[in-house]
């Protein structure tokens, strides 16, 4: 069975206090890992995609990275706007079962002026 | 381009009844999921759909049941509703079945009283 594990669970930080937010990941047919930002009462924002380890983006003050195992979000000079639960999910296919997209709990941060 | 439009946004039904959500994924998008959210289990996968078929279904009873139009719009059904069925129901869009990064609607916000 497909597992994505994130953590922290929370993180609060000082505005421009930079950190890193972790999705491990164990899952067979592996097509795709996704990070995702959602903000109380609305539906998951996408920010990545990356499907091979090495892969690495970035847009604004966010950068993902993948591993065979794990992927990092890294969070640079963070403002209090960034401050959301982040997601990261994993696409699998198995020829039993189809695709589907298998989500961690989630990093809720908190960015404080 | 319009997002994934989801209705209604919020719904109170009495245990007992059923509820039809809908999903109007993006223009030109085939691939339609629906997912689960709430505090305790994270986002759940519960359906996928792509032109018309259900390709993938998750953990659910069969209470939950849904069906996708030649339009690409989607429908999902809850029958028999219980107390623990309120919750946040997200619809996502893919271009493709594989592959691709899914885009959510702002999601409808079911309560069972």
């Amino acid at each position: 069975e497909d597992q994505v594990t994130q953590s922290p669970e929370a993180l609060r930080l000082q505005e421009g206090e930079s950190s890193s937010l972790n999705c491990s990941y164990t899952v067979s047919g592996l097509r795709g890992l996704f990070w995702y930002r959602q903000d109380p009462g609305k539906g998951p924002e996408f920010l990545f995609t990356l499907y091979s380890a090495g892969e690495e983006k970035e847009k604004e003050r966010l950068k993902a990275t993948l591993t065979k195992k794990e992927s990092f979000l890294h969070i640079t000079a963070p403002k209090p706007e960034d401050s959301a639960t982040y997601l990261c999910a994993v696409r699998s296919f198995k020829e039993t079962s189809g695709s589907r997209l298998t989500f961690g709990e989630g990093t809720q941060l908190t960015v404080n002026p | 381009k319009a997002g994934v439009t989801q209705t209604p946004r919020y719904l109170i039904k009495t245990r007992g009844q059923q509820v039809t959500l809908s999903c109007s994924p993006i223009s030109g998008h085939r691939s339609v999921s629906w997912y689960q959210q709430t505090p305790g289990q994270g986002l759940q996968f519960l359906f996928e759909y792509f032109s018309e078929t259900q390709r993938n279904k998750g953990n659910f009873p069969g209470r939950f049941s849904g069906r996708q139009f030649s339009n690409s719009r989607s429908e999902m059904n809850v029958s028999t509703l219980e107390l623990g069925d309120s919750a946040l129901y997200l619809c996502a869009s893919s271009l493709r079945f594989l592959n691709t990064e899914a885009f959510f609607g702002q999601g409808t916000r079911l309560t069972v009283v």
